[in-house]
């Protein structure tokens, strides 16, 4: 079973502050990694979807990185706000279906 | 911006009961999925829906659990003889190709076994 993981599992950070999580994968057999932001009574929103090793996507002052040979990928976020304030969600597309990681849980305060 | 819209947000259901989810996906998009979210846990697979049948699914999707697009524009999710473990959050998404494109997720639908 593919199994993805993602850490830490929740920061809380300062407003200002940049901040990273990641996700990992195995990368064997990979076809494409995506990232979802989600808040609460919210729907997950698709940041990035990613499928070349060394893949860099940039969506403001979020942006993200991806090693299909070692199986990871990296979220960054420059200067956190407040509204940065979600859960991140990676995903592996395999054979139709994304595999989800636990989410990382990002809080920023003012 | 196109949305995939979910009804009921939130369903309190008796165990042992039927429940359907309602789902109305973005008209031009030809794959259609529901996942679930037990609390605590990682979102999950259920099935994946293309051309009018199921695609793939996954070992959670057993006969209690149904599919059905019955008007080209409803997508829903039935589940049968509902059981405690089946509280969750379910959420619809869908997509117009492959998983290189973003999934269109919905705003889910809390459903709660008492």
């Amino acid at each position: 079973i593919l199994n993805v993981e993602q850490s830490p599992q929740s920061l809380h950070v300062q407003e200002g502050d940049s901040t990273n999580f990641t996700c990992s994968f195995p990368s064997s057999n990979f076809y494409a990694l995506h990232w979802y932001r989600w808040e609460t009574a919210k729907s997950p929103e698709a940041l990035f979807v990613m499928t070349l090793n060394g893949d860099e996507k940039k969506k403001g002052r979020i942006s993200a990185t991806l090693n299909t040979k070692e199986g990871y990928s990296y979220l960054y976020i420059k200067g956190s706000q407040p509204e940065d304030s979600a859960t991140y969600l990676c995903a592996v597309y395999n054979t139709d279906k994304l595999i989800f990681g636990t989410g990382t849980r990002l809080q920023v305060f003012p | 911006e196109p949305e995939v819209t979910q009804t009921p947000s939130h369903q309190v259901t008796q165990m042992g009961q039927e429940v359907i989810l309602r789902c109305v996906p973005i008209s031009n998009h030809l794959y259609f999925y529901w996942y679930r979210q037990i609390l605590g846990q990682k979102v999950e697979f259920l099935v994946s829906f293309y051309n009018n049948e199921i695609s793939e699914k996954s070992e959670i999707f057993d006969d209690q659990f149904s599919v059905e697009r019955p008007d080209g524009s409803n997508f829903t999710l039935k589940i049968r003889s509902t059981k405690l473990e089946d509280s969750a959050m379910y959420f619809c998404a869908s997509i117009q190709g492959t998983g290189s494109y973003g999934y269109t997720f919905g705003s889910g639908t809390r459903l709660t076994i008492v």
